[in-house]
């Protein structure tokens, strides 16, 4: 398995644009998981899904963002409209049930709001 | 409040040298504690993991030890590398998939 595959890797907006990231968890792993993590305030849980069902989101910092996953092997993070404090690294992690099981996180990605 | 500490915030060693790295909580309750490595530009990836019944587990050079009492854990990496160079995290989870996530300690090791 390729491991938990998150696009685009970098992205670069302008305060007020919509902004989409995905992800592609690895197949079989019944939980997903939404990361944001900035040098100030570390990892922090935005998001999470039990097959395909989103259980707490509340995470999500407000109102701008939004997840969805409408099926097993795709999620998305959509951020409207886009502000400069989103700036951050956005992680997408994945893991089979059972609650010790390994989370697998995703390369994340970089998005810088000017 | 639930929340997880680590020293230090960052540490540079030689290599080959031995280092430990503490992490201290007060998450309850308690349901397992990990140890993420996350190089620079990378997602986290986990070394370690421990139930409350676990006192030590190692992974290769990397032993973590827990102390339920005192509520701390260390991470101990023996005979360091170069590629033992990066953030290391310390994440207590809770009530399932409640997770509460350290600062990290960053770790340079120099050749």
């Amino acid at each position: 398995d390729a491991g938990v595959i998150q696009s685009p890797r970098h992205e670069v907006t302008e305060m007020g644009q919509e902004v989409t990231l995905r992800c592609k968890p690895i197949s079989g792993h019944d939980y997903l998981f939404w990361y944001r993590q900035t040098m100030m305030r570390g990892l922090e849980l935005l998001i999470y899904f039990n097959n395909n069902v989103p259980i707490d989101d509340s995470g999500m910092p407000e109102d701008r963002f939004s997840a969805k996953m409408p099926n097993a092997s795709f999620s998305t993070l959509k951020i409207q409209p886009s502000e400069p404090r989103d700036s951050a690294v956005y992680f997408c992690a994945s893991r089979e049930q059972g609650s010790d099981n390994e989370q697998f996180f995703g390369p994340g990605t970089r998005l810088t709001v000017l | 409040k639930n929340q997880v500490e680590q020293s230090p915030q960052s540490l540079i060693i030689l290599e080959g040298k031995n280092c430990t790295l503490q992490c201290n909580y007060t998450v309850s309750p308690f349901s397992n504690l990990r140890w993420y490595k996350q190089d620079t530009g990378r997602g986290p990836v986990s070394l370690t993991i421990m139930t409350f019944s676990e006192n030590t587990k190692s992974n290769g050079r990397y032993t973590a030890t827990l102390d339920a009492d005192t509520k701390q854990s260390s991470l101990h990496i023996t005979a360091s590398q170069l590629s033992d160079s990066a953030s290391y995290i310390c994440v207590v989870s809770h009530y399932g998939q409640n997770f509460v996530f350290g600062p990290g300690t960053r770790l340079s090791v120099l050749p």
